[in-house]
């Protein structure tokens, strides 16, 4: 069975530090995506990563992946209360001649001013 | 604003209910999803359309139909659910699957449904 595991589920942080949201998956898959989730809002993408290695950046928030291991961070720079939300992270399966896409099990941030 | 329209916003029905949810878009995408979202946890996947045809069903009780009208709509019918059913559902789609699974889902704002 697939599972896609993040951590910490929840993290509490001051703004201006710095940290790190793991997400482990267990299927071989080559493609992961980042979701965020606003409270009562819908799902925005934050970044797609195609390839073992790949490396991605958007302001605060930094994406990387290591498809040998299974493992993708997002690395927060000196946090601001705007990214107080709920990260996901997200990978496809080949299925029935289509994909699936399989969500982690979130991480909600708190920064705290 | 997002490229994916859902409607209802809300809706509240009652065990005997039928009622219906409606997705569309115009991206020119041809796979279109249904998920299903509990309080503090993650999209869970109920079903896959990928160029109009039913590819993936996750063993999605009857009570919930999906339809996919043409490449633009997709539908949700529901009859006959049940208090535990109350949930966010949201619709979203990506590229045709053939061309590549680079694509992230686009997700609509979602139908906030509570069962009575």
């Amino acid at each position: 069975e697939l599972k896609v595991e993040q951590n910490p589920l929840f993290l509490s942080m001051q703004e201006g530090k710095n940290y790190t949201i793991y997400c482990n998956y267990s299927t071989t898959s080559d493609r992961l995506y980042w979701y965020r989730q606003d409270p009562g809002k819908s799902l925005e993408s934050l970044f797609v990563l195609l390839s073992n290695g790949a490396v991605k950046q958007e302001g605060r928030l930094m994406a990387s992946l290591d498809t040998k291991a299974r493992l993708s961070t997002l690395h927060i720079t000196a946090a601001v209360h705007d990214l107080s939300a709920t990260y996901f992270c997200a990978v496809t399966v080949p299925t029935s001649g289509t994909y699936k896409y399989i969500f982690g099990t979130g991480t909600r941030l708190k920064v705290l001013a | 604003d997002t490229e994916v329209t859902q409607t209802p916003k809300h809706l509240v029905m009652g065990m005997t209910n039928k009622k219906s949810l409606k997705c569309e878009q115009h991206m020119g995408h041809r796979a279109m999803y249904w998920y299903k979202q509990k309080a503090k946890k993650p999209p869970e996947l109920m079903f896959v359309y990928s160029y109009e045809k039913l590819s993936i069903n996750e063993s999605v009780p009857s009570r919930f139909s999906p339809e996919c009208p043409n490449s633009s709509l997709l539908n949700l019918h529901l009859h006959a659910l049940q208090p535990e059913d109350s949930a966010l559902y949201l619709c979203a789609s990506s590229q045709a699957p053939q061309s590549g699974h680079n694509s992230p889902l686009h997700f609509g704002n979602g139908t906030r449904l509570t069962v009575t």
